[in-house]
């Protein structure tokens, strides 16, 4: 299995500009998982999927940010208009549910925006 | 809500030393318990768990945590720590409640750096 892949690895974009961020998880893992890492803030939870469907998005920052997941193998996560604080490195990761854990993460893609 | 918190932002040892990383938290019920490690441009990597019964886990690389329910905390260690065991590492706790979900929460991360 190649594990949790997103694309791009790393993003540089124009402040207004709009980003797609890509997620292809494990397949058969039925959780899936954004998390945004700053320096400052660390490691948050923005979103999360249960068999395709949004679980909780309580910490999507703002509605800039939206994502979606269409069908079990794939998911993005939108940012519309960019901001230079949206700069930080998102983490897709998924998991097989039930398990309570066991996420796999996928290597990150490293966004700033300028 | 579930919490956690790494009291340190970085621990410093020498090759060949003990190595604990401190973890305590806090959930509604009983916890589901990880440790993750994360080396420089890479995503994090799952460690080991915590679910029930034995309360000294194992896991990969030679780490394993203990939980102590009475003092609600998961430290990881390592009796002999390596140059190559540098890394970020994230302690995190799930709820047992099918409300909760089964979303973790992740404490601030632990720089560890073993030095030669």
């Amino acid at each position: 299995d190649a594990g949790v892949i997103q694309s791009p690895r790393h993003e540089v974009t124009e402040m207004g500009q709009e980003v797609t961020l890509r997620c292809k998880p494990i397949s058969g893992h039925n959780s899936l998982f954004w998390y945004r890492q700053t320096m400052m803030r660390g490691l948050e939870l923005l979103i999360y999927f249960n068999n395709n469907v949004p679980i909780d998005d309580s910490g999507m920052p703002e509605d800039r940010f939206s994502a979606k997941m269409p069908n079990a193998s794939f998911s993005t996560l939108k940012i519309q208009p960019s901001e230079p604080r949206d700069s930080a490195v998102y983490f897709c990761a998924s998991s097989p549910g039930g398990d309570r854990g066991g996420y796999t993460f996928g290597s990150g893609t490293r966004l700033t925006v300028v | 809500a579930q919490s956690v918190a790494q009291p340190e932002d970085q621990v410093n040892v020498a090759e060949g030393n003990p190595l604990t990383v401190k973890c305590t938290y806090s959930v509604s019920g009983n916890p589901y318990l990880f440790w993750y490690v994360q080396y420089p441009n890479r995503g994090l990597q799952f460690l080991l768990k915590y679910i029930t019964g034995d309360n000294l886990v194992k896991g990969s690389y030679g780490f394993e945590a203990e939980f102590n329910k009475s003092q609600t905390s998961f430290h990881l260690k390592k009796p002999s720590a390596l140059v190559s065991d540098s890394a970020l590492y994230f302690c995190a706790v799930s709820a047992t409640r099918r409300a909760a979900g089964n979303k973790l929460t992740f404490g601030g991360g632990t720089r560890v750096l073993v030095k030669p």
